[in-house]
């Protein structure tokens, strides 16, 4: 089955600053990569997705890049904000299946 | 309001008392899902479901059942329910066509 992972598993920034959160993922035939936030006691909430034949997706504050090539996809949140402290999740998608990475916490440190 | 609910929203229960926790959206979508989540491990699907009458296995399914005999539900059934069966349990539901997955607000299931 695919394997996904995170790195980092924990991230403290200081706000303001930019956050990076990579998301490697080993089934070729992905080809749609979003990532979730969830904070605490809530449910994941899509924040930003793409798919596969785009590289780069961007949002005001957050931005997504592929690399299909490297099988990795990465999520940038610029300007952090003490509201952005969460667990952010990527579930790249193969087939009819979702399958979520083990999650990045991130702190931002006012 | 465009939503999926999933009821109970808390549950404790004791070893091997079977029980039920339902899932329904309002959406009209093909894909529906079921999750379980556990600190350090993400979410873990158990199954799902593309349709009525359609369901299969997700990563974990042992210890679960479910079915779907009508679109917009698709209830979770733990026959025997165990300790290890203690989590949080995510429903989800897609479009046909589409990606976005839209999640229910969780039920948290303690089995004694």
């Amino acid at each position: 089955g695919e394997n996904v992972e995170q790195h980092p598993s924990t991230l403290s920034v200081q706000e303001g600053d930019s956050a990076v959160i990579k998301c490697t993922y080993s089934d070729s035939a992905s080809n749609y990569f979003p990532w979730y936030k969830q904070e605490l006691g809530k449910r994941p909430q899509l924040i930003i997705d793409i798919r596969s034949n785009v590289g780069e997706k961007k949002d005001q504050r957050i931005a997504v890049t592929l690399n299909k090539t490297a099988k990795h996809f990465s999520l940038h949140i610029t300007e952090t904000q003490p509201e952005d402290s969460a667990v952010y999740f990527c579930a790249p998608r193969y087939g009819q299946n979702f399958v979520f990475g083990p999650g990045t916490r991130l702190s931002v440190l006012p | 309001e465009a939503q999926v609910t999933q009821n109970p929203r808390y549950l404790i229960t004791v070893t091997g008392k079977k029980l039920t926790v339902t899932c329904s959206q309002n959406m009209n979508h093909e894909y529906m899902s079921w999750y379980r989540q556990d600190p350090g491990l993400g979410l873990r699907q158990i199954y799902y479901s593309m349709n009525v009458e359609v369901t299969d296995k997700g990563d974990v399914p042992e210890g679960y059942k479910v079915s779907r005999k009508e679109k917009r539900n698709f209830p979770l059934i733990l026959e025997s329910p165990s300790p290890n069966q203690t989590s949080l349990y995510f429903c989800a539901s897609v479009r046909q066509g589409g990606y976005e997955q839209f999640f229910g607000p969780g039920t948290r299931l303690t089995v004694l």
